[in-house]
C-alpha cells in the first residue's frame, strides 16, 4: 500500500515554463511534507518543505502548495531553467522518526 | 564539514558474500537512517536509529542488520548478499524533518 504517490514519472517543460509536480497521499496523520531533488550518481537534497498548518510555502523559484482535503500536494518551479533537469521526490511524515517517500518524477527542462 | 559520507561507493559481490556500509556525518544529528533505492520503487527506509545504541526496522529490513555503536556513524551490513539485494543504497542524517543524504553506494550482488 503505498501511502504517498506520484503518479507521473516523467514531466518534460520548456526553458522559462513552468514545471509542476504532483504528489497524492492516503494517510490523513500526515502533516509535514518535503521535496526532494536527485541528480544521476548523487544523494536527494532537500528542496523545499510545507507543515499542514499552511497551504503554501515559497522559496525563490520553487512553491509548494498544500490541499489538506484533497491530499495533495504540488511543486511549481517557475521559471524552469535546464539545471532543474532532475529527479524529484515528494515525502511525508507524521513524526520525526520516518519519512515516507514516492516513486519519484523525472523532470526534464529543455531549452 | 563534510556532511554525509559513505564508504565504499560502488562494490560487487558474490551470492552468500557479506560486507559492510559506513556511513558517517559530522553534523551531530541523533537521527540517522539507510535506505534502498530501486528503479519505480523510490526510497525504502530499510533500518534507521534515534540515537547512539538504537536501532529500529524500517519498510524493508529482512537481509540486513545496522549497529549504531558512536553517534557519528551508522553501519549496515549484509550477512549473505543475494542478487535481490543489488540496489543503490544512501544513508542519510537528521535533526528534525529535513534528512541529509549521502552520495549513495552502488551494490551488485551477482
Amino acid at each position: 500500500d503505498q501511502q504517498v504517490k506520484q503518479n507521473s514519472p516523467s514531466l518534460s517543460v520548456q526553458e522559462g515554463r513552468i514545471s509542476i509536480l504532483n504528489c497524492d497521499y492516503t494517510n490523513s496523520m500526515f502533516d509535514y511534507f518535503l521535496w526532494y531533488k536527485k541528480y544521476p550518481a548523487e544523494g536527494p537534497t532537500f528542496l523545499i518543505s510545507i507543515s499542514s498548518i499552511k497551504d503554501k510555502n515559497e522559496d525563490g523559484r520553487f512553491t509548494v502548495f498544500l490541499n489538506k482535503s484533497a491530499k495533495h500536494l504540488s511543486l511549481h518551479i517557475v521559471p524552469s531553467q535546464p539545471g532543474d533537469s532532475a529527479v524529484y521526490f515528494c515525502a511525508a511524515t507524521g513524526d520525526t522518526d520516518k519519512l515516507i517517500f514516492g516513486t519519484g518524477t523525472r523532470l526534464q527542462v529543455f531549452p | 564539514n563534510a556532511g554525509v559520507t559513505q564508504t565504499p561507493k560502488f562494490r560487487v559481490l558474490k551470492t552468500g558474500q557479506s560486507m559492510t556500509l559506513l556511513c558517517a556525518q559530522d553534523m551531530n544529528h541523533e537521527y540517522m537512517y539507510w535506505y534502498r533505492q530501486d528503479p519505480g520503487m523510490g526510497l525504502r527506509l530499510i533500518h534507521y536509529s534515534v540515537g547512539e545504541g538504537t536501532t529500529a526496522k524500517g519498510e524493508v529490513p529482512d537481509g540486513y542488520n545496522v549497529s549504531r555503536l558512536k553517534k557519528q556513524n551508522f553501519l549496515l551490513g549484509l550477512e549473505s548478499a543475494a542478487p535481490s539485494q543489488t540496489s543503490v543504497y544512501f544513508c542519510a542524517s537528521s535533526y528534525r524533518y529535513e534528512q541529509y543524504f549521502g552520495p549513495g553506494t552502488r551494490l551488485t550482488v551477482t
